[in-house]
Formats: structure tokens, sequence, C-alpha cells
């Protein structure tokens, strides 16, 4: 079946230039993260939806960084007035309800560039 | 979060078995271990996870220790697409978000 998907796959901005990623979970998938990676290192939570809900917003660095899930199933972060320090792959992960014993299912990220 | 230690990196011989280890001293009694792993340009793929109980499935093993404190993760016969960095990771019963926190992980090299 379909995984998560996300696009672009990559994306180059020049600093000042605000973009948006988008992200499709899995269908019916009630819980969605955004994780941002930098190079070398591990995922870092950014933030949580539950349905249309953002539960926890508490990872975004700043309030350039910006998300939303306006019905639940796809969801867009936005990123305004790009920096250097954002240049990061992307990754959104969906799971079928909230849980500790519930697997993410992460997409494949963008990769963020910002020149 | 209680944390989790693991060696930055191992090698395997292809075809052989390998055991990757985690600690986590401070791991609470509602904190789930699970293991993720994430190929070369790829998003992390869950692997296996239990909570006492030894588990097993069609990718790994997961042993847990009976104080819990420390897992091993064991690839029964390691292929070159095993080669990823894997991370063990506690996940509270009790936060309601239920993010992921990801370490450092251990990368692992498999040799033909």
């Amino acid at each position: 079946g379909a995984g998560v998907s996300q696009s672009p796959r990559y994306k180059v901005a020049k600093r000042g230039q605000d973009v948006a990623l988008r992200c499709d979970p899995i269908s019916g998938h009630v819980s969605l993260f955004w994780y941002q990676q930098a190079l070398g290192q591990g995922p870092e939570f950014l933030t949580y939806f539950q349905n249309e809900a953002q539960l926890d917003k508490s990872g975004l660095p700043s309030d350039r960084f910006f998300a939303e899930r306006p019905e639940g199933s796809v969801s867009t972060l936005k990123i305004q007035r790009t920096q250097q320090e954002d240049s990061a792959v992307y990754l959104c992960a969906s799971s079928v309800r909230q849980g500790p014993s519930y697997e993410q299912y992460f997409g494949p990220g963008t990769r963020l560039t910002v020149t | 979060d209680a944390k989790t230690t693991q060696p930055n990196s191992m090698e395997s011989n292809e075809e052989e078995p390998v055991h990757l280890p985690c600690n986590h001293s401070t791991i609470s009694g509602t904190d789930y271990i699970h293991w993720y792993r994430q190929l070369p340009s790829q998003g992390p793929e869950y692997v296996i996870h239990g909570l006492t109980s030894n588990v097993n499935n069609r990718m790994a093993s997961l042993a847990i220790a009976e104080d819990r404190k420390s897992s091993t993760l064991i690839l029964h016969r390691a292929t070159l697409r095993d080669a990823a960095v894997y991370y063990c990771i506690l996940r509270d019963l009790n936060n309601a978000g239920n993010m992921l926190t990801f370490g450092g992980g251990t990368r692992l090299m498999v040799k033909p």
C-alpha cells in the first residue's frame, strides 16, 4: 500500500525566502509528526498533530516555523525567511493512533538547502 | 525522558548474526523500548519494540534484560541491506505526544 509521501524531495531556497513542505500521511492515520534532521545527526522532533489539532509544537526552533493540518490528513510545514541554519532534511511520520506501542511510518524526507 | 546509550559504530560480516546493544539504566516502568533504523538517504523505519518480554518479528529479535536496564537488537543473518544507523528509543506510556527522541544511534557496517 501507499506509504508516507513528501514533496518536494529537494528544495533549494535563497536566504530570506519562504518555503512550504508537504506531507501526505498514510490514509486513516490519526497522528502526524514532523522531525528535522541535520547532517550526521539523529532526527529531532518539531511538532505533532492528532487529526487537525496541533497538540505539541515545543520542538519548533523559532516563530519562523509554522505547521498546519487543516483537514486532519495532509500537513504542510512552512518556514518563513529561511536562514542557512534551516538547511536540513525534514521528515514527516504518521501513526495509526496515539500511543507508545504504535509504530511511526516515515516519509523519505525533504532535503532543504538554504544558500 | 530516559536516555539510551549505544556504541557509535559496529562492524559485521555478511550472513553472520549481529548483536546491537543499548543501555538504558534510568528506564521507568512505563517506558517501551523501540528500535528504528535509517538506511542511507531514507527516512527511519520501525524495526521492533517491547516492554518486558523478548520479542521476535520477521526483521529481528529484541532481547530485554531482566532488570530492563539494557536491551539487545539481534539481526540473525546480516545482509548488505542491513547497513544502516540503528536507534534505540524509549517511549513513555505517559507521554501524550509520544514523539520519538533519537540519540546518535549505532552505525552498522556489513562487510561482504
